[in-house]
C-alpha cells in the first residue's frame, strides 16, 4: 500500500524568499515520486520527478526536490519565490498504476 | 505535440440530464486516467485504462457513472442522470507506460456544474 502526506495545507512566503513544501510518503516498494503544480483553472503540470536515479532532482522554474529514503521524504524547494509561483502543489507517489496524490499545498507569494 | 485534449471545458446542465465528457490522450500513450477534483475531496481517481481496457473502476462513485475507451485515441466519461453533487472538475490524464514510473500528462479539465 502507498500513501502520501503533504504536511502543510497552506504556505505563505514573501517574494524573493525561499520556498519549502513538505511531503512524506509511505510505500512498500521503491516508488517513483513526483511534484505537480496547478494554477487556477488549469490542469496539473509536472514540476519534477524522481525515478531512482539521482536523489536531488531539478525541475522546471527553479524548483528542486531531494529524495531521502531514511526519512521517507520528498520535500520541494526553491531558493527565491516569484509571484508566478502562487499555485497549488501536489506530491504524488506511484508504483505501477497505483498512483496516490497528496491533499495539496496552496502556496501564496506576498509582494 | 498536442497535449491531452478534453471537451467541453465547461458544462452547465440541469439535474437529471445526461453529461458526456470527452478525452483525447497523447498519441502513443497506452494508459488513460479519469480524475475528479472538488474542494471537499481533492483529486479522486475514478477509473483507468491500459491499452483501452478498464483496469480499475473502483473509484467510480456509482452506477450513474460509466467510462469507455473504444480506441487508443478517445475516451468518454458519462454521467446519467446527473446530480448537483456531481459538480466538479473532471480531469483526464495519459501516460506512456502502463507499468512503471512514467508521469501523467493532464488535460485542462472539464468543469461541470449541475443545477
Amino acid at each position: 500500500a502507498q500513501s502520501v502526506t503533504q504536511l502543510d495545507s497552506h504556505v505563505s512566503v514573501s517574494e524573493g524568499t525561499p520556498v519549502l513544501l513538505r511531503c512524506n510518503y509511505s510505500s512498500s516498494y521503491s516508488p517513483s515520486l513526483f511534484w505537480y503544480v496547478q494554477h487556477p483553472n488549469k490542469g496539473l503540470q509536472l514540476l519534477l520527478k524522481y525515478t531512482s536515479a539521482a536523489t536531488l532532482v531539478k525541475g522546471i522554474n527553479g524548483f528542486e526536490a531531494e529524495f531521502k529514503k531514511s526519512e521517507t521524504s520528498f520535500h520541494l524547494t526553491k531558493p527565491s519565490a516569484h509571484m508566478s509561483d502562487a499555485a497549488e502543489y501536489f506530491c504524488v507517489v506511484r508504483y505501477n498504476n497505483d498512483m496516490r496524490f497528496g491533499a495539496g499545498t496552496r502556496l501564496t507569494v506576498k509582494p | 505535440d498536442a497535449g491531452v485534449i478534453q471537451s467541453p471545458r465547461h458544462e452547465v446542465t440541469e439535474m437529471g440530464q445526461e453529461v458526456t465528457l470527452r478525452c483525447k490522450p497523447i498519441s502513443g500513450h497506452n494508459s488513460l486516467f479519469w480524475y475528479r477534483q472538488t474542494m471537499m475531496r481533492g483529486l479522486e481517481l475514478l477509473i483507468y485504462f491500459n491499452n483501452n481496457v478498464p483496469i480499475d473502476d473502483s473509484g467510480m462513485p456509482e452506477d450513474r457513472f460509466s467510462a469507455k475507451m473504444p480506441n487508443a485515441s478517445f475516451s468518454t466519461l458519462k454521467i446519467q442522470p446527473s446530480e448537483p453533487r456531481d459538480s466538479a472538475v473532471y480531469f483526464c490524464a495519459s501516460s506512456r507506460t502502463g507499468v512503471g514510473t512514467g508521469e501523467l500528462f493532464f488535460g485542462e479539465g472539464s468543469r461541470l456544474t449541475v443545477l
